[in-house]
This record gives C-alpha cells, structure tokens and sequence, in this order.
C-alpha cells in the first residue's frame, strides 16, 4: 500500500507570495492533518481534516488555510509569505475521525524556504 | 489542556548500552499514547502505542515503552542501542475524550545520538 505523499518536496518563494502543497493520503485513510516543523518552534499542529470538513485548527493566522477534496486528498495554502513561513510542513493522514487511537501516518514533508 | 513534555534535547549512549528517552504528559482524562521517530529528510514514523491494558508496550525495531499511570510518564525504552538508532523521537498524546477539539500534541523532540 503506497505511503502519505507530498508534492512538491522542495519549494523555494519569496517573500509575498502564495504556495499551495499538496497531500495524498493512504488509501482508505479520510482524516489529514498538517504540521509545521521548524527548529525552533518544533511540530505544530496545522489543521485537521475529515470527510472534506475542517476537524480542528491550531493556532496560525488566516494567511494559512487547507481543504480537502471528495477522494480526501488535501491541499495547504499559505498567502502573503514570510521568512518565517520557512520550515519543513508534514502531512499524516489516520483512518479515523481524528485518529484517536490511530497512529498517524506522515509523508516526508515539503520544505519550504522563503527568500 | 493537554500538554507532553519530553526534558531532554538530547541523549547520548555507547552502541550496545540501555537506551531510555523520557516523556511526561498531562490530559484531563484518560491518555492515548505514542513514539514516533524522524530520521533526517524524512517524515515522522510510528513506533509504539499505548491504548489501555499493559503498561508495557513493545514497538517496531526493539523498542519499548512503559506507560506509568501515577507518575504520568511514557519512557521510550531499548534494551541494546544500535549506531542506526540514531534520530529525532517524538512523544505525542492525545485524550480518550470523544470531543472533536481534542487533538494530538507532540513533544518538543529529543535527539538520540548513539556512538560506535
């Protein structure tokens, strides 16, 4: 059973710009969720989510947003780029709403740089 | 509000010596608990899990971890290191709370450097 992919690996921007990444979970797996991975903040939670509804949100402003389609992949987008946006953004999709009791499983990221 | 606190940035051991990677958490109920691993370049990968039942919980590649209800700890464990168990771990926790807010919460990493 193919992994969580994501496309693009590596992005480079510059400041002001917008970036769409994109997601496609396991197979059978509906719930996605986005982190961001930077050295000095660690792993933070982006949103979440199920059946093409937003599950749950962390704490980022409205420059970042998400969707997910009818086939659960997921897209995340990121307006008016910062240097600090730069950071590598994970994607993990589980089987259920959530994942409770679920291990997440994680693509290999896309890295983001932002000049 | 839930929170996972792992207290050291990193741990050093010889190749062949016990290796434990310590994790605390609190959760207003009931825990779901989990290790991951991140090599470089890569995404994070699922080792073990503790859903109820035994406290000890055995994982992918030789790990352990031991789950201390009263202590409310999580300990990453292996009995002999290996070189290629060098990496990131990550401890993460969720409740068993039906809430939809409920989210997973990572720790903030701890870098496992084993020696020749």
């Amino acid at each position: 059973k193919a992994g969580v992919t994501q496309t693009p690996r590596y992005l480079i921007k510059t400041r002001g710009q917008q970036v769409t990444l994109s997601c496609s979970p396991i197979s059978g797996h509906r719930s996605v969720s986005w982190y961001q991975q930077t050295p000095g903040q660690g792993l933070q939670f982006l949103f979440e989510y199920f059946s093409e509804t937003q599950r749950n949100k962390g704490n980022f402003p409205g420059r970042f947003s998400g969707r997910q389609f009818s086939n659960s992949r997921s897209e995340m987008n990121v307006s008016t780029l910062e240097l600090g946006d730069s950071a590598l953004y994970l994607c993990a999709s589980s089987l259920e709403a959530g994942g409770r009791n679920q291990p997440q499983h994680f693509g290999d990221g896309t890295r983001l740089s932002i000049l | 509000a839930q929170s996972v606190a792992q207290p050291e940035d990193q741990v050093n051991v010889a190749e062949g010596n016990p290796l434990t990677v310590k994790c605390t958490y609190s959760v207003s109920g009931n825990p779901y608990l989990f290790w991951y691993v991140q090599y470089p370049n890569r995404g994070l990968q699922f080792l073990l899990k503790y859903i109820t039942g035994d406290n000890l919980v055995k994982g992918s590649y030789g790990f352990e971890a031991e789950f201390n209800k009263s202590q409310t700890s999580f300990h990453l464990k292996k009995p002999s290191a290996l070189v290629s168990d060098s990496a990131l771990y990550f401890c993460a926790v969720r409740d068993t709370g039906r809430s939809s807010a409920s989210k997973i919460i990572f720790g903030s990493g701890t870098r496992l450097s084993i020696r020749p």
